[in-house]
């Protein structure tokens, strides 16, 4: 069965440097989360789209932003880039907002 | 706004034993529950779920209970093998909107020694 796809799955950068994150959902799904996860942390919820409109907004800093295309894939971008920043970057994607699944996940590292 | 708490955060069993893993929540609101499993290196996989309509569901050798009243619920895995050993996740979905947002608990690392 299709997966949500994310790339690249890995990424450095240098601070103060912009980083783009892409997901591409699973077909037919809806909705798409991003999520943070840094390391022994439990992932936490950055923003949503449902329908290519956002659908909700959690802790995510205003240096980044994200949107949902009319294909349904979505974009995180990341500008002025800090330390804190590395961590891994989760996109999932659901069906009438129930059973998120999870892609493999990007690795930013900032240096 | 909704908060989950996790116990324990490691949790070692022989295999063949059963191993149990709770969640506390605190939005009496939150009306869908999943659990996940997450292996190193790669991103959480969903196991089980349960809605706040149902107290209980089953998945062979997996299952997870609710108790809205007390709004907690459980991980039970009975027969435990190797390849369970990761990071389980509990989460709960609260409002407002149900726009599918999850609220994570801290985690716990399930070891299962041969």
């Amino acid at each position: 069965a299709a997966g949500v796809i994310q790339s690249p799955r890995h990424l450095i950068k240098e601070k103060r440097e912009t980083a783009t994150l892409k997901c591409y959902p699973i077909p037919r799904h809806d909705t798409v989360y991003w999520y943070q996860q840094g390391p022994g942390q439990d992932p936490q919820f950055l923003i949503s789209f449902y329908e290519k409109m956002q659908s909700d907004k959690g802790s995510i800093p205003d240096r980044f932003s994200a949107q949902q295309f009319s294909d349904y894939h979505s974009e995180l971008n990341m500008s002025s880039l800090e330390l804190g920043d590395s961590a891994l970057y989760f996109c999932a994607s659901s069906l009438h907002r129930y059973e998120q699944y999870f892609g493999p996940g990007t690795r930013l590292t900032v240096t | 706004g909704e908060n989950v708490e996790q116990h324990p955060s490691t949790l070692s069993v022989q295999e063949g034993d059963s191993a149990v893993i709770k969640c506390t929540y605190s939005d009496s609101a939150s009306n869908y529950f999943p659990w996940y499993k997450q292996e190193l290196g790669k991103g959480p996989q969903l196991i089980i779920d349960i809605r706040s309509n149902v107290g209980e569901k089953k998945d062979q050798r997996i299952a997870v209970t609710l108790n809205k009243t007390a709004k907690h619920f459980s991980l039970h895995i009975t027969e435990t093998q190797p390849e369970d050993s990761a990071v389980y996740f509990c989460a709960a979905s609260p409002p407002p909107g149900n726009t599918g947002k999850l609220i994570f608990g801290q985690g716990t690392t399930l070891q299962v020694k041969p």
